[in-house]
């Protein structure tokens, strides 16, 4: 059974940091990893895919890598700003399906 | 195409009642997911589609609950004899079924209260 773990669960930086947020999963036979934003009481925007044959993925200010084998993804968030304050969520499928399994999501509060 | 569409976007009920939610997915996925999130936690899986076959339900989902997707377009979320731990949001979304491609899509959402 797939398990997701987010950690920390919340986190607070200053404007202008580089903050690291962590993704760990249970059972490493995936396809891919997903990481999603998703901004109070809304839906779910989806930041990076990352294949399981990559280790990382970039978009803008963004960085995922993967470990499968030690079951790690982690998001890198370059010279953070007030608008990526947000929750982000990690989702990871089980073994051999496409049934994506969320962890409880990071908090991330930047202040100006 | 405007991306996934749910209907409604807000529901209040009284326990008891039956509610359905309707999803309109991006046109040419043919993958469509029904999560359920409370406040605090990440989306619980409820169940997936592969075009109109209906692939896993979680054990989350009760006797009450049912999810059709009958023609592999839209689908509905029925509940039955709402209860008030059904409060939730309920998300939709959807993706293609290749795996270079399947970034899930997710609409706004369906909030239920039940009173």
């Amino acid at each position: 059974k797939q398990e997701v773990t987010q950690i920390p669960a919340a986190l607070s930086v200053p404007e202008g940091e580089n903050l690291v947020l962590n993704c760990s999963f249970t059972d490493s036979a995936i396809y891919n990893l997903q990481w999603f934003r998703q901004d109070p009481g809304k839906g779910l925007t989806s930041l990076l895919l990352i294949q399981s044959s990559q280790r990382e993925q970039t978009s803008g200010r963004l960085n995922a890598s993967l470990d499968k084998s030690s079951g790690r993804s982690t998001l890198y968030i370059a010279a953070s700003q007030p608008g990526d304050s947000a929750t982000y969520l990690c989702a990871v499928p089980t073994s051999g399906t496409y049934k994506y399994i969320f962890g409880t999501g990071t908090r991330l509060k930047v202040l100006a | 195409d405007t991306g996934v569409s749910q209907d409604p976007r807000h529901k209040i009920t009284k326990r008891g009642q039956n509610v359905t939610f309707r999803c309109d997915p991006i046109s040419e996925h043919n993958r469509l997911y029904w999560y359920r999130q409370t406040l605090g936690q990440g989306p619980e899986f409820l169940t997936y589609f592969q075009n109109e076959a209906q692939l896993e339900k979680s054990r989350l989902l009760s006797d009450r609950f049912s999810a059709e997707r009958p023609k592999g377009s839209f689908s509905t979320l029925e509940i039955q004899r709402t209860e008030q731990g059904d409060s939730a949001m309920y998300l939709c979304a959807s993706s293609l079924a290749r795996p270079q491609a399947n970034v899930l899509t997710f609409g706004a959402g369906s909030r239920l209260t039940v009173l």
